[in-house]
């Protein structure tokens, strides 16, 4: 079973600057998670999405950050304008509607300068 | 207001002994807790969960203990292994599974020396 893609690992941008990051979950899987890791802390949830639609976005800063999943497949996570403070690495994530735990991908470690 | 805590940000123990790493919570709606590896440049993977109802689960070298009373949960490692060595985050939600947010802890950095 292929595990949860994203692209890139890695970006750097200046602040105000805009950023996408992609994520493909697992095939099957209708539930997918963005999580925010700041260096130090713990994962914190920015969105979770059932299929197509969205479950909880309360933790989202929808000022600058925007997400979707057309079709109930990829999903995109957008910041705009980045700030120095986004610099984090943004975890996606998917699962079954029932089973244990939640399959990460590797990440994408975004710095701004 | 953090409502799961791992106070140790690190622990180092030989190769073979036990390696315990402990976590706190604050919200008794939380009914469902789980624990996840993560080595450097990849995210972290699943390791072992327990649900409320149950006050230790087993897999192999890994047995996750629950205190109710105390908003406590552990996580021990026997024997430990270098390939252990990893940062270990404890992490709860309400509504008995995977499909809720996860909070997670601040995380452990386990150090595994041969």
């Amino acid at each position: 079973e292929a595990g949860v893609a994203q692209s890139p690992r890695y970006k750097i941008i200046e602040k105000r600057q805009s950023v996408a990051f992609w994520c493909n979950p697992i095939s099957g899987h209708a539930t997918l998670y963005w999580y925010q890791q700041i260096l130090g802390q713990g994962p914190k949830l920015l969105i979770q999405f059932q299929n197509n639609g969205v479950v909880d976005d309360s933790q989202l800063p929808k000022d600058r950050f925007s997400a979707e999943r057309l079709k109930g497949v990829d999903s995109t996570l957008k910041i705009q304008p980045a700030k120095l403070e986004d610099s984090a690495v943004y975890l996606c994530a998917s699962s079954r509607e029932t089973g244990e735990g939640y399959t990460f991908g590797s990440g994408t470690r975004l710095t701004v300068v | 207001d953090q409502q799961v805590k791992q106070n140790s940000p690190s622990l180092s123990v030989q190769e073979g002994r036990i390696s315990i790493l402990n976590c706190d919570y604050t919200n008794s709606m939380f009914d469902y807790f789980l624990w996840y590896k993560k080595y450097p440049a990849e995210g972290p993977t699943f390791l072992i969960s327990i649900s409320s109802i149950k006050d230790k689960n087993e897999d192999g070298r890994f047995t996750v203990f629950l205190n109710k009373s105390a908003k406590h949960l552990s996580l021990h490692i026997v024997p430990s292994q270098p390939g252990d060595s990893a940062v270990y985050f404890c992490a709860a939600s309400e509504g008995g599974g995977s499909q809720g947010n996860l909070i997670f802890g601040k995380g452990t950095k386990l150090s595994v020396k041969p």
